[in-house]
């Protein structure tokens, strides 16, 4: 249980396009989604915090209009590069809220979407 | 800011001995730290978690301990196995009451090796 897809695992874009990257709990409803980044051989940082239902918050320092964030269902939110450049290049992480009694902070994440900007 | 800290970017072990993965944070309104392990091109996986309000949680071969005073937390994997190589990430979250609740803020990460 407790799965966390993310599409596509790959992807090459040129720059000013856009992409969309989709995140899906399989077998379990998440409230709340998390969009991390990470670049090489650093840490995850997370970008936004996605609600169903409501609008993402956004940690300091990310444009919001260029990562629009859409949290559209129980099991879905998307993740939306504008205008992609090839410093937006990177590896996009989603994560699934899986708070319960046993592990209150538990998050599951998604298999991580590398993006390739050129 | 790096509120959460791995200062060993990478640790090589034997098969069979023990690993310490060691943490450091400075937020004193974190209350509950977890380990992930991450291998490349994938994303992390839960290991063990503790809560502040405890100092050692264990888990088969995983222990962690939490040393609230001095802000440190470490990973023991006994025995270490080749199946261990990994990356591991410690990573901590605030209050519930507080606008941090769920958030996790992740370490650097540290690149463990278990030699056969």
């Amino acid at each position: 249980g407790a799965v966390v897809s993310q599409h596509p695992s790959w992807v090459i874009c040129k720059s000013g396009t856009s992409v969309k990257i989709e995140c899906r709990s399989l077998d379990f409803q998440a409230t709340t989604m998390f969009w991390y980044r990470q670049f090489p051989k650093q840490s995850l940082m997370l970008m936004a915090t996605s609600n169903e239902g409501s609008k993402a918050t956004y940690e300091q320092g990310v444009e919001k209009d260029k990562f629009l964030i859409n949290h559209a269902s129980l099991t879905l939110s998307t993740l939306t590069v504008t205008s992609a450049h090839p410093e937006d290049s990177s590896f996009y992480i989603c994560s699934a809220d899986g708070t319960s009694w046993q592990e209150p902070y538990e998050q599951y994440f998604g298999p991580g979407t590398r993006l390739t900007v050129t | 800011d790096q509120q959460v800290k791995q200062n060993s970017p990478s640790l090589s072990v034997q098969e069979g001995r023990i690993s310490i993965l060691n943490c450091d944070y400075t937020n004193s309104m974190f209350d509950y730290f977890l380990w992930y392990k991450k291998y490349p091109a994938e994303g992390p996986t839960f290991l063990i978690s503790i809560s502040s309000i405890k100092d050692k949680n264990e888990d088969g071969r995983f222990t962690v301990f939490l040393n609230k005073s001095a802000k440190h937390l470490s990973l023991h994997i006994v025995p270490s196995q080749p199946g261990d190589s990994a990356v591991y990430f410690c990573a901590a979250s605030g209050d519930a009451g507080g606008t941090s609740y769920g958030k996790l803020t992740f370490g650097q990460g540290t690149i463990l090796t278990v030699h056969p």
